[in-house]
């Protein structure tokens, strides 16, 4: 079975640095055609993708957030973690892990978020 | 950026129904696209990939098609436990990995 949990803050003040951790088990992030990304989703509002990465340690990040993010691994941990700098209060969301796998459909490689975790609510107030 | 426009963005409609969800991206993005239903207060869940490819254990009233910039997710015969929102995704590696702004399917 394949399970992911989001952890971190609840709180965060405005200029303060988030860190969020993301353990997985089910799976390896050693494994080839795997990954883990992170997407937030607003109180009320839609799905934000925020950043990726995946076994062989390419990264990627939404390029309106890229100067805030930091996506790395520990595959010995199970665990993906995203820092992101200097948060405001629109960045008061619940923040979601999920795996990335990369399958093969009639020769072509797709990428699709599989299995998500939980999420985790963060606010951000002074 | 590239941006992908659902429509309609409110979605009434009745149990056995069948109804059709569009997905419009702002450049061709071939066959690199997903659908995600979201219940309340729950995590997205997977419905289909790469267009038209059902997710595992997903029912077959759940079809997609669609290539290039036009996408639709086709539910055949609502049944009660699909009253929710859907999300269109993006995932061409050479561009960000962007969400439409969702459809939201209400009971009439």
């Amino acid at each position: 079975q394949i399970t992911l949990k989001e952890s971190g803050p609840t709180l965060v003040k405005p200029t303060q640095t988030l860190t969020l951790t993301c353990t997985f088990s089910g799976f390896s992030l050693s494994t080839s055609g795997v990954g883990v990304g992170w997407i937030r989703q607003p109180p009320g509002k839609a799905l934000e993708w925020l950043a990726l990465i995946y076994w062989n340690d390419d990264k990627r990040y939404s390029p309106s957030l890229k100067s805030r993010l930091t996506i790395t691994k520990d595959t010995s941990k199970n665990q993906v973690v995203l820092t992101m700098t200097n948060m405001d209060p629109v960045d008061t969301a619940t923040y979601y892990c999920a795996r990335i796998r990369i399958t093969m459909v009639q020769g072509v490689y797709f990428d699709a978020f599989d299995i998500w975790g939980q999420g985790t609510m963060v606010t951000v107030s002074s | 950026d590239i941006q992908l426009t659902q429509s309609p963005s409110f979605l009434s409609a009745s149990v056995g129904d069948r109804v059709t969800i569009t997905c419009r991206a702002s450049q061709g993005i071939s066959s690199y696209l997903a659908w995600y239903q979201q219940k309340p207060g729950k995590a997205p869940k997977l419905l289909i990939y790469a267009a038209s490819t059902l997710q595992s254990g997903v029912p077959s009233r759940f079809s997609g098609s669609g290539s290039g910039t036009e996408f639709t997710l086709t539910i055949s015969s609502l049944q009660p436990e699909d009253f929710a929102t859907y999300y269109c995704q993006q995932l061409n590696s050479y561009l960000p990995y962007t969400f439409g702004q969702g459809t939201k399917l209400e009971i009439k």
